[in-house]
């Protein structure tokens, strides 16, 4: 059992669609997250929800919206989809009240815009 | 604000050779430290952490970690690396406590290659 998965695990499309990644995670985990790496592999955090909660909104544009239907699933939905946007989109999940600070991720998701 | 620097872009190694990657944080208290690595295609695993203790930490894959709090660094090694060892590693930095996952700032990685 994968213990966070993502799909899909690569997305190819034009500029101006519309997409989204869905995430799914069998840990029991109250916290999970979404990161974006770009080309240099630079990992940086979007966002973060805590039993479905948004807690972290990093400067993001809005055309980026998260949804958290329960404390298991994160989904990342992207409108008008830019040149920039391409990247790796990685779900994490945590512990809340864990002190360990371990991240637990998923594949990622490639996402090219043409 | 916390920072991590990992100075080597990309290291090269023999199969066999012993490895050091080197990592340097800024951080307004007792950080809490770590090593992740990114097997091609894969998302990130944690390979070991830090926080207080003994600063000679023991991680999967038989990889170690030295905390020197003189010098702000965590560094990574191994004795003697594996084919398989190929990868991207990303040293982390946060706070110990509740919720510190939400609070980690990763650096920018090294690229870890494996001569045959």
């Amino acid at each position: 059992d994968t213990a966070v998965s993502q799909t899909p695990k690569y997305l190819v499309t034009q500029m101006g669609n519309d997409k989204s990644i869905k995430c799914e995670q069998n840990l029991g985990h109250d916290t999970m997250y979404w990161y974006k790496q770009d080309s240099k592999k630079f990992l940086k955090i979007m966002f973060s929800y805590n039993n479905k909660e948004l807690i972290i909104n990093e400067t993001v544009p809005n055309r980026f919206s998260p949804k958290s239907p329960d404390k298991a699933h994160l989904n990342l939905h992207i409108n008008s989809l830019e040149l920039g946007d391409s990247a790796v989109y990685f779900c994490a999940s945590s512990h809340s009240t864990a002190n360990t600070g371990e991240l637990f991720f998923g594949e990622g998701s490639r996402l090219t815009v043409l | 604000a916390q920072s991590v620097t990992q100075p080597d872009i990309h290291i090269t190694v023999s199969e066999g050779a012993s490895l050091e990657l080197r990592c340097n944080y800024s951080y307004g208290a007792t950080p809490y430290l770590f090593w992740y690595v990114q097997s091609p295609g894969q998302g990130l695993q944690l390979l070991l952490k830090y926080f207080s203790g003994d600063t000679l930490v023991q991680g999967i894959k038989g990889f170690e970690a030295e905390f020197k709090r003189s010098q702000s660094s965590f560094n990574l090694r191994k004795p003697s690396v594996h084919w398989s060892d190929a990868a991207e590693y990303f040293c982390a930095v946060g706070p110990f406590g509740s919720g510190s996952a939400r609070q980690l700032t990763f650096g920018s990685g090294t690229q870890l290659t494996v001569l045959p």
